[in-house]
């Protein structure tokens, strides 16, 4: 079946040290997006990447979108405490439909 | 502006009772709205998507179902609960011409005993 898969599962960094998420794709996916959810919230849209090895940066976060579309990756140059949660990326799948990655859950520790 | 209502907030059932979870849209017209489930510590599952008025998609069969009786209300059903519909069920939309973010309400945590 269509399957998004994000690596680390898990990450624990020192603050200050930069993080990286990965995901990656069965099939080409129109689009990515990715959402951060603090833990005990709900999923917080951050961007969303369109075009083949489209990179967008957001001040810390840095998102490429591969150049077959079926990876992106999402980087953060030297965390913070409030960059902690669980990170997801979204291939839109179809029109209408999304496939959301197992996520990556940042611990940030200060 | 756009907000979105889900209640509960939180609900414990035990096994074999019925389920009724309610989201709802204000400040858009004619979204794209979502079921999502999340297991404890998991990634989101899509459960039900729907374009329109009594237009659903199920993607994962199973005991649930999903209704739109109005363009900006989505219930989410169950006739007999399990064990493992336990989890964190979030509601999304979508604008219909828009790029496709989604927008999430805060949830519903079920515990099914």
């Amino acid at each position: 079946g269509q399957q998004v898969m994000q690596i680390p599962q898990y990450q624990h960094v020192q603050e200050g040290e930069d993080f990286t998420t990965y995901c990656n794709s069965s099939t080409t996916l129109s689009n990515i997006q990715w959402y951060k959810q603090r833990p005990g919230g709900h999923p917080v849209f951050l961007i969303q990447l369109v075009k083949s090895g489209e990179v967008k940066k957001q001040k810390r976060l840095t998102f490429q979108f591969g150049e077959a579309k079926k990876n992106s990756s999402l980087h953060i140059t030297a965390t913070q405490t409030t960059d902690v949660g669980t990170y997801f990326c979204a291939g839109q799948r179809g029109t209408y439909k999304y496939i959301f990655g197992t996520g990556t859950r940042l611990k940030v520790l200060a | 502006s756009q907000t979105i209502h889900q209640w509960p907030a939180t609900l414990v059932q035990p096994v074999g009772s019925p389920l009724s979870l309610e989201c709802t849209v204000e400040g858009t017209s004619n979204p794209n709205l979502y079921w999502y489930r999340q297991a404890a510590g998991r990634g989101l599952q899509l459960l039900f998507y729907s374009v329109g008025i009594g237009q659903i998609s199920s993607e994962v069969p199973q005991n649930l179902s999903a209704s739109r009786p109005q363009d900006r209300q989505f219930i989410l059903s169950s006739k007999k609960l399990l064990l493992s519909d336990s989890g964190f069920y979030l509601c999304a939309w979508s604008a219909l011409a828009g790029d496709g973010e989604q927008y999430f309400g805060p949830g519903t945590r079920l515990t099914v005993t």
